[in-house]
């Protein structure tokens, strides 16, 4: 299995610009999360999916933050338009009942 | 107050010696505890479930204390190799998937 697959890997922007973070869940996981960290707040859940279906996205920032799950092996996430403050690692996460299970995360950094 | 809180570390531990972490949780309704671990710009990924009678894995050991609302970790004869980022979550009950996670306690083991 080749886990959760994330793309891009890195990203540098200019603020302002529309940034598109893309992820791919393992096969048969029914719930899908987006998480950002920094070293100022940890780890923050922005999102959650269950059957491609938004459950919770109260950790969404704010208007600028969009997410999508079309199918039940894609999901995406928009940032536009980017702030420098949007700087951090966004992670991408399937699961089953228990254990989460992370991809190799985005590094984002906007200018 | 954070519904999960850790103490930042760093600790720095001599090789061999014995190391315990706290997590703190203030949800009395959580019902479901994980500690994660994390290499450094690396995802983080499961370590061990915490289970209410407490359970052991190798070197490793994790309790869960409900009236005070805390979990810990404790290894035992550490290696160089368990020098990272130890993340606690939290689950709510109901099969719920939303898991709030920690800002993770730094371990450096020193030879």
């Amino acid at each position: 299995d080749a886990g959760v697959i994330q793309s891009p890997r890195h990203e540098v922007t200019e603020m302002g610009q529309e940034v598109t973070l893309r992820c791919k869940p393992i096969s048969g996981h029914n719930s899908l999360f987006w998480y950002r960290q920094t070293m100022m707040r940890g780890l923050e859940l922005l999102i959650y999916f269950n059957n491609n279906v938004p459950i919770d996205d109260s950790g969404m920032p704010e208007d600028r933050f969009s997410a999508k799950m079309p199918n039940a092996s894609f999901s995406t996430l928009k940032i536009q338009p980017s702030e420098p403050r949007d700087s951090a690692v966004y992670f991408c996460a399937s699961g089953g009942q228990r254990e989460q299970f992370f991809g190799p995360g985005t590094r984002l950094t906007v200018l | 107050r954070k519904e999960v809180e850790q103490d930042p570390g760093p600790f720095n531990v001599p090789e061999g010696a014995t190391v315990a972490f706290n997590c703190t949780y203030s949800n009395s309704a959580s019902q479901s505890f994980f500690w994660y671990r994390q290499d450094c710009r690396k995802e983080p990924k499961l370590l061990m479930s915490v289970y209410s009678s407490g359970n052991e894995d190798g070197r490793f050991t994790a309790q869960l204390n409900r009236a005070s609302q805390y979990i810990s970790l404790l290894i035992r004869d550490s290696k160089l190799s368990d020098s990272a980022t130890y993340l606690c979550a939290v689950n709510r009950a109901g099969g719920y998937q939303k898991v709030t996670f920690g800002t993770g306690t730094k371990l450096q083991v020193i030879p």
